[in-house]
């Protein structure tokens, strides 16, 4: 079946390291791939999307991720983590083809220690 | 802010009632999206409606219903309310019809509470 997989529930992390939120996804082609962030009590913001070319992808924030496409993953990095991008982040895959609709993954919540 | 506005930010009812969440999109943006994000489902899409019209609907259930104005604010109904209805939805909306290139931004959001 068609998935997104965010494997890591929670991550702690502390401020200044670097960091690695991981997204696979079971489609057939190369779908569309995004990052969101959601901030407590806030709506979803983009952090980050690839459609195609350059697999290494740079976003807001200082965030970046890379498109593997032998691993079907999009993993989402940052070299120094802020207290202020404690968050939930969600990864989202809309299929190549069908209704364009997103497919997210079940999130992945960061916390920060000072 | 991501120039999509959501009222209410909360509301809370009872079982059995009615309720109407409203949306409106970024200016200029055609297409209205609406996901349900619960604590079992996560974050689910729902249905879509481009320059009025419906495009794709997701698992959205038969005592929810939607429509998108000729303004495109859109409308989300929500009837027959049901404790698992609780949840905070979302609206979003992207300039096209919903092509895989066409970024969706979101609005704040909408917490229900079913009592």
């Amino acid at each position: 079946a068609q998935s997104v997989t965010q494997p890591d529930i929670h991550i702690t992390v502390s401020e200044g390291a670097s960091l690695e939120l991981r997204c696979n996804y079971s489609y057939g082609a190369t779908p569309y791939l995004f990052w969101y962030v959601q901030s407590p009590g806030q709506g979803l913001q983009l952090l980050l999307k690839y459609f195609s070319g350059d697999t290494l992808v740079q976003g807001i924030k200082g965030f970046e991720a890379e498109f593997k496409r032998s691993q079907s993953s999009f993993n989402l990095r940052k070299p120094s983590v802020h207290w202020s991008d404690a968050a939930e982040y969600f990864c989202a895959v809309v299929p190549y083809s069908g209704t364009y609709k997103y497919i997210f993954g079940t999130g992945t919540r960061l916390k920060v220690l000072a | 802010d991501s120039g999509v506005t959501q009222t209410p930010k909360h509301l809370i009812t009872a079982t059995g009632q009615r309720v109407t969440l409203r949306c409106s999109p970024r200016s200029g943006d055609l297409s209205v999206y609406w996901y349900q994000q619960s604590l079992d489902q996560g974050l689910q899409f729902l249905i879509q409606y481009y320059n009025g019209e419906e495009r794709a609907k997701g698992n959205i259930l038969e005592r929810f219903s939607a429509q998108q104005f000729p303004d495109l604010h859109s409308e989300l109904n929500l009837s027959s309310l049901e404790l698992g209805d609780s949840a905070l939805y979302f609206c979003a909306s992207s300039f096209q019809q919903g092509s895989g290139t066409d970024t969706q931004y979101f609005g704040p959001g909408t917490r229900l509470t079913v009592l």
